[in-house]
């Protein structure tokens, strides 16, 4: 079984489209992920996101907008794409921990290859 | 600010052979430290976590790692490689204050060959 799935897991666009990538995670997890990693293999968090809190990494641009339809998951909507978009994006989840924050251990999905032309 | 370096940006090693891929560290307070391995097109995996006891900690494949106070290291280590080692691996921090989100290095990559 999966754990951590997303879809589609190559996306080919043009610029200046809007698209969404889709995640999920069947591990009764309450934190979710959404990380960049560029051509270079350099991973940066975009965003972390519970059901209490939403944190947003400062240096990602506001056409990137993750929503959670429910707390199994956490997609990502970016508009208006541009060439610097393209990258391999990983959702990733991690259980909770003591005192309800997460654990330390996450999880992650295979990835979502993003190619803006 | 939390971070991490990786000095080293591919380690090459004989099959059989011990293999270390190194990660230095730079916290304020303790650090939670990480290694993932990436295999070719597939998502991260976790390898082994130091969050605090025993400064040797036993992972998965067979990998372990040395937390070191004093030289603010983490280096990842195997005694004998096998080519299916072959990977991208990541050492990471958990920024503190956060939702546990991880700040990784960026990546060795290791090539085993027989």
């Amino acid at each position: 079984d999966t754990a951590v799935s997303q879809t589609p897991k190559y996306l080919v666009t043009q610029m200046g489209n809007d698209k969404s990538i889709k995640c999920e995670q069947n591990l009764g997890h309450d934190t979710m992920y959404w990380y960049k990693q560029d051509s270079k293999k350099f991973l940066k968090i975009m965003f972390s996101y519970n059901n209490k809190e939403l944190i947003i990494n400062e240096t990602v641009p506001n056409r990137f907008s993750p929503k959670s339809p429910d707390k199994a998951h956490l997609n990502l909507h970016i508009n208006s794409l541009e060439l610097g978009d393209s990258a391999v994006y990983f959702c990733a989840s991690s259980p909770p921990g003591l005192a309800g924050g997460p654990t330390d251990t996450q999880y992650f999905g295979p990835g979502t290859r993003l190619t803006v032309l | 600010a939390q971070s991490v370096a990786q000095p080293e940006d591919q380690v090459n090693v004989a099959e059989g052979n011990p293999l270390t891929v190194k990660c230095t560290y730079s916290v304020s307070g303790n650090p939670y430290l990480f290694w993932y391995v990436q295999y070719p097109n597939r998502g991260l995996q976790f390898l082994l976590k130091y969050i605090t006891g025993d400064n040797l900690v036993k992972g998965s494949y067979g990998f372990e790692a040395e937390f070191n106070k004093s030289q603010t290291s983490f280096h990842l280590k195997k005694p004998s490689a096998l080519v299916s080692d072959s990977a991208l691996y990541f050492c990471a921090v958990r920024d503190r204050g956060s939702q546990g989100n991880l700040i990784f290095g960026k990546g060795t990559k290791l090539s085993v060959k027989p």
